[in-house]
């Protein structure tokens, strides 16, 4: 089993609806989740943290964490074509206190107009 | 916030020659930096972890003599790919984590390699 599991997708959502990504996570030692967003030749870039359970919303952005069943999502309301990437979730690793984190293999969404 | 930068963002060199990677924490010290790697539609791959002050702790698969790793301060780590030949021409990251050891990674902007 991978650490941290994600669809690869593709992910075809409509402009305008809410776009759904998950992830789950085999430690359940982790603390910190992330997820990251990624355009085609360019490094990853933080969208959203969050470290307890329950939902964190940032502008069009909202996060779920629930530890219990090691699951974590991503939500992005009125999706736009500009959201096309691929979203990342990564997972710190609870041993040491290095800031390594696991990333999962990415989810490509796609957002049509 | 924490930015990272990265140098140089592109090179085109012929095989067999050497070519280093830098990459700087601007506003934040780190004493891990991290360095991955991203062939064309796949997923993230670590390779190494790199330590101030000390040897870098590579991946399992990752040539240790291939790819050299040094730290020598809390604000840069530097990557270099020895002989490089064509099937190392690949997507180079760096990252440092936010101080503290919870925190997100912070991503260079990348450094694309083409080896002719």
């Amino acid at each position: 089993q991978k650490e941290v599991e994600q669809n690869s997708g593709p992910l075809s959502v409509p402009e305008g609806a809410i776009a759904s990504l998950n992830c789950t996570y085999s430690d359940r030692g982790s603390q910190s989740f992330f997820w990251y967003r990624q355009y085609s030749g360019k490094s990853p870039e933080l969208i959203m943290s969050i470290y307890s359970n329950g939902d964190k919303e940032d502008g069009r952005f909202t996060a779920q964490l629930n530890k219990a069943s090691q699951y974590v999502s991503l939500l992005i309301r009125d999706s736009q074509p500009s959201d096309s990437a691929t979203y990342l979730c990564a997972v710190n690793t609870p041993s040491g206190n290095t800031g390594k984190l696991i990333f999962g293999q990415g989810t490509t969404l796609q957002v049509k107009p | 916030g924490a930015v990272v930068s990265q140098h140089p963002s592109r090179v085109i060199c012929k095989s067999g020659t050497s070519v280093k990677i830098e990459c700087r924490s601007l506003d934040f010290q780190a004493t891990t930096m991290f360095w991955y790697r991203q062939f064309p539609k796949q997923s993230l791959m670590l390779m190494a972890t790199s330590n101030e002050g000390s040897k870098a702790t590579y991946e399992q698969g990752v040539e240790k003599d291939k790819f050299l790793i040094n730290h020598a301060s809390l604000t840069l780590s530097t990557l270099t790919v020895t002989s490089a030949h064509p099937e190392d021409s690949s997507f180079y990251i760096c990252s440092a984590p936010a101080p503290g050891g919870r925190g997100p990674q912070h991503f260079g902007d990348g450094t694309r390699l083409s080896i002719l």
